[in-house]
């Protein structure tokens, strides 16, 4: 594909229900992020994947939230028990490599929970 | 704590005029910045980067400059066009492998530029 795309574009869950966001990176790009964004506000970092590893879920703000990039492509960012404060745009982003700084962003899925 | 930050919510300029956004980061350990562009419903996307050991990089109307000693940064834009209407994001990475690349952001500055 042409770029990085996700799905959902919008998701409406209802408090207590698990969701999940898929991302698509660019075809051979190793690097994968995840951040959130609140409204009105910059991205902030959730995870790290290098090819299928999580290298870093330093920003994750609680347990309900988990992620992972099994091949080493696609990436699954799932939310347990969805929590009123979970409202955001979720956003995924790929790079070449690590150490490659220009990292090229989805759509976002925006998530709101009611 | 906001280690990236763009106080100005917003800018307002005449199309043809200067664009100046600035951007001030706390962590001295940042070692490339990069501006974002945003339209609604649309991820950001890249639009200029300057590495820690330049304090200037120019691409056609854009130019960033990094003065590290005040850490502070702009993104000039010349000439503005309406086309440039969009929130701002300036973004910084951290030296040293285990950072990754992920990038810490500062909250935006919505640019509008009147025809």
């Amino acid at each position: 594909g042409a770029g990085v795309s996700q799905s959902p574009r919008y998701k409406v869950a209802k408090r207590g229900q698990d969701v999940a966001l898929r991302c698509d990176p660019i075809s051979g790009h190793v690097s994968l992020f995840w951040y959130q964004q609140a409204l009105g506000q910059g991205p902030e970092f959730l995870t790290y994947f290098q090819n299928e590893a999580q290298l870093d879920k330093s920003g994750l703000p609680s347990d309900r939230f988990f992620a992972e990039r099994p091949e080493g492509s696609v990436s699954t960012l799932k939310i347990q028990r969805t929590q009123q404060e979970d409202s955001a745009v979720y956003l995924c982003a790929s790079s070449l490599a690590p150490g490659i700084y220009e990292q090229y962003f989805g759509p976002g899925t925006r998530l709101t929970v009611t | 704590d906001q280690q990236v930050k763009q106080n100005s919510p917003s800018l307002s300029v005449q199309e043809g005029r200067i664009s100046i956004l600035n951007c001030d980061y706390t962590n001295s350990m940042f070692d490339y910045f990069l501006w974002y562009k945003k339209y609604p419903a649309e991820g950001p996307t890249f639009l200029i980067s300057i590495s820690s050991i330049k304090d200037k990089n120019e691409d056609g109307r854009f130019t960033v400059f990094l003065n590290k000693s005040a850490k502070h940064l702009s993104l000039h834009i010349v000439p503005s066009q309406p086309g440039d209407s969009a929130v701002y994001f300036c973004a910084a990475s951290l030296a040293g492998g285990t950072s990754y690349g992920k990038l810490t952001f500062g909250q935006g500055t919505i640019l509008t530029v009147h025809p």
